[in-house]
């Protein structure tokens, strides 16, 4: 079975650039998380989606990042205009949205801000 | 709000020894307590979860938790490391407050080495 796949793997772009990451979410899942992993902070959750709805952004940076959920298949989390400090690896995760659920992960895309 | 907090950012073992990764929670109500692994350049991936059931928790690989109410504790042990075990390990809580939709809290990972 498919996991939850994420796209790029890698990216390497100039501060300032426009990044956008994608996730297709398992199958079935109705929720859907966007972490970011950095050596400093650790795993911080930015935003998640339940039935394609945005429940919580509080995790956002800022207002470089925004994230969107158009279908129960595919998100987006862009960053406009990219800086270095964004360098980091982003995670997607799914779950089936219960509080005992597992959380089933993406394998990242890492991301560097020259 | 819930949380966890791990003690020791780095824990290093010889292989064949006891692991013990430490992990305290915070949590206004009966917690659901996890820990994931997290393999280099990967996801991470579910080792085992206390979802208030049987307090010893059995999860892959040959590891397991006991969810201790009276120490706010849920540390992770594996009899004999092995070298494959080597990886970070993240310990994390269900927000029970509201409706979660599975939205988890994870603590600041301990680093496995295990040493021939």
């Amino acid at each position: 079975d498919a996991g939850v796949i994420q796209s790029p793997r890698h990216e390497v772009t100039e501060m300032g650039q426009e990044v956008t990451l994608r996730c297709k979410p398992i199958s079935g899942h109705n929720s859907l998380f966007w972490y970011r992993q950095t050596m400093m902070r650790g795993l911080e959750l930015l935003i998640y989606f339940n039935n394609n709805v945005p429940i919580d952004d509080s995790g956002m940076p800022e207002d470089r990042f925004s994230a969107k959920m158009p279908n129960a298949s595919f998100s987006t989390l862009k960053i406009q205009p990219s800086e270095p400090r964004d360098s980091a690896v982003y995670f997607c995760a799914s779950s089936l949205g219960t509080e005992t659920g597992e959380l089933f992960f993406g394998e990242g895309s890492r991301l560097t801000v020259l | 709000a819930q949380s966890v907090t791990q003690l020791g950012s780095h824990v290093s073992v010889s292989e064949g020894a006891l692991v013990l990764l430490r992990c305290n929670y915070s949590s206004s109500v009966p917690p659901y307590l996890f820990w994931y692994v997290q393999y280099p350049n990967q996801g991470l991936q579910l080792l085992l979860k206390y979802t208030s059931a049987a307090t010893l928790v059995k999860g892959i690989n040959g590891f397991e938790a006991e969810f201790k109410k009276s120490e706010t504790s849920f540390h992770l042990t594996k009899p004999s490391a092995h070298m494959s075990d080597a990886a970070e390990y993240f310990c994390a809580v269900s927000d029970r407050v509201g409706t979660s939709y599975g939205k988890l809290t994870f603590g600041q990972g301990t680093i496995l080495t295990v040493h021939p």
